[in-house]
């Protein structure tokens, strides 16, 4: 099967700029995760849709960031405006349903750097 | 809150040797999953093993397997005859129970392996 595509790989923009990042989750996969990853530290969960609905944004910082899961499949991230401190790796991650040990799929992420 | 520890940011290993990584979790409930993830450089992370909470036995997956210690909330993979390829990033995550299904990833250990 298909494994979950993320775009672009990478992107540098400036400060103030704005940003958005593309995720196609492994087809039938109802729950899609957006995580940030900054250097040297481990996944932090942005946002957790379950088909089309956001079950958990507590960390998204809503001032800056949105998302959107349109039709349940794929989905996209976007930041405007990007500081500094987004400068990471956006790690989009599916399963095929919340209960039981259903594992994560990762895609291969998107690098940011905010100059 | 749940939080996840991992202790070792870096550990060495010769090839064909054996390696444990540690981590340590907090929690009050009594129903989770717990996995151990890989992150080669410049690639997807990649699911190791997995364990269920309410399963005594050490889960096993070819060379890799757990010390699972519920009471002590603890649980590191062990790796027998270390490969080359076993040289990445490794995050232990915890998983809540049903409800929130939230996933929490420690900060990491990178594990260089010596040929």
């Amino acid at each position: 099967e298909a494994g979950v595509a993320q775009s672009p790989r990478y992107k540098i923009i400036e400060k103030r700029q704005s940003v958005a990042f593309w995720c196609n989750p492994i087809s039938g996969h109802a729950t899609l995760y957006w995580y940030q990853q900054i250097l040297g530290q481990g996944p932090k969960l942005l946002i957790q849709f379950q088909n089309n609905g956001v079950v958990d944004d507590s960390q998204l910082p809503k001032d800056r960031f949105s998302a959107e899961r349109l039709k349940g499949v794929d989905s996209t991230l976007k930041i405007q405006p990007a500081k500094l401190e987004d400068s990471a790796v956006y790690l989009c991650a599916s399963s095929l349903w919340t209960s039981g040990a259903n594992v994560l799929t990762f895609g291969a992420g998107s690098r940011l750097t905010v100059l | 809150a749940q939080t996840v520890t991992q202790s070792q940011p870096e550990m060495s290993v010769q090839e064909a040797e054996t390696v444990t990584l540690s981590c340590t979790y907090d929690t009050s409930e009594s129903d989770y999953y717990l996995f151990w993830y890989k992150q080669p450089p410049s690639r997807q992370m990649i699911l190791v093993i997995r364990q269920e909470a309410y399963k005594q036995q050490n889960a096993t997956e070819n060379r890799f397997s757990v010390n699972f210690q519920k009471a002590a909330k603890s649980f590191s993979l062990k790796i027998s005859d270390s490969q080359l390829g076993d040289a990445a990033m490794y995050f232990c995550a915890y998983r809540s129970a049903p409800g929130t299904y939230k996933y929490i990833f420690g900060t990491g250990t990178r594990l260089k392996v010596l040929a």
